[in-house]
């Protein structure tokens, strides 16, 4: 069965980076995007980019370029990586396979929660 | 900047019908998907494409699109309805991909 299993809840001081990795299983990774999403406490859904499981190309939110980076490897597992981080960016952050390049988003992981404070 | 835009809070009767909508320019040429979110719990897909559920959502779910709204119909809402719902669909300019800001549906 298809599974996305994402890395553990972290906690960083402003400033500093933070990366999740969603390891994914069940199904072919090159067949699929990976997008990244995430909920801030209390919030809404915020689609921060996606990879490409077959070639690596990458899109980002336009609010966070400069600060995200999204990566793959071999083990058919993606990374998100945050950098310059502060309050706003505690948030529950989740990796969810895309049927290509739309914005249907059949599995997710269960979720990381990273927590943002000095 | 682009957006979908949904009722905050809508509710429903138990065994009666609720719709819910997402408005946006978007919609004119992309279809909406649809989440589920219960507290603490990842999104689910519940409906997406011109007619499409996946497997395991309840026939009782399904979503329509006319001009620049997209709906999602819940046909006798049960008590375990009751959730975060999110529309989203791709964008031809801005970000690739949008969500709405969510509609907590309560059923009474």
């Amino acid at each position: 069965q298809v599974q996305l299993v994402q890395s553990g809840g972290e906690v960083k001081r402003p400033g500093a980076s933070v990366t999740v990795s969603c390891k994914t299983s069940g199904y072919i990774f090159s067949s699929y995007a990976i997008s990244w999403v995430r909920q801030a406490p209390g919030q809404g859904l915020e689609w921060m980019g996606w990879i490409s499981g077959y070639n690596g190309n990458t899109g980002y939110a336009q609010k966070l370029q400069g600060r995200v980076t999204m990566t793959t490897d071999t083990s058919s597992t993606a990374y998100l990586e945050l950098r310059t981080l502060t309050s706003d960016d505690t948030a529950v952050y989740y990796c969810a396979r895309g049927q290509g390049t739309t914005a249907d988003f059949d599995y997710w992981g269960q979720g990381t929660l990273v927590t943002v404070s000095s | 900047s682009s957006e979908l835009t949904q009722d905050p809070a809508v509710s429903v009767a138990l065994g009666q019908t609720v719709r819910i909508t997402c408005q946006g320019e978007s919609l004119r040429y992309q279809y909406a998907s649809w989440y589920q979110q219960k507290p603490g719990q990842a999104p689910l897909l519940v409906f997406y494409g011109k007619n499409k559920r996946p497997s395991g959502i309840p026939d009782r779910f399904s979503g329509s699109s006319s001009g620049d709204t997209a709906s999602l119909t819940i046909t006798e809402a049960q008590a375990e309805d009751g959730a975060d719902y999110y529309c989203c669909s791709r964008q031809s300019s801005g970000d690739p991909v949008i969500f709405g800001g969510g509609t907590k549906l309560t059923v009474l």
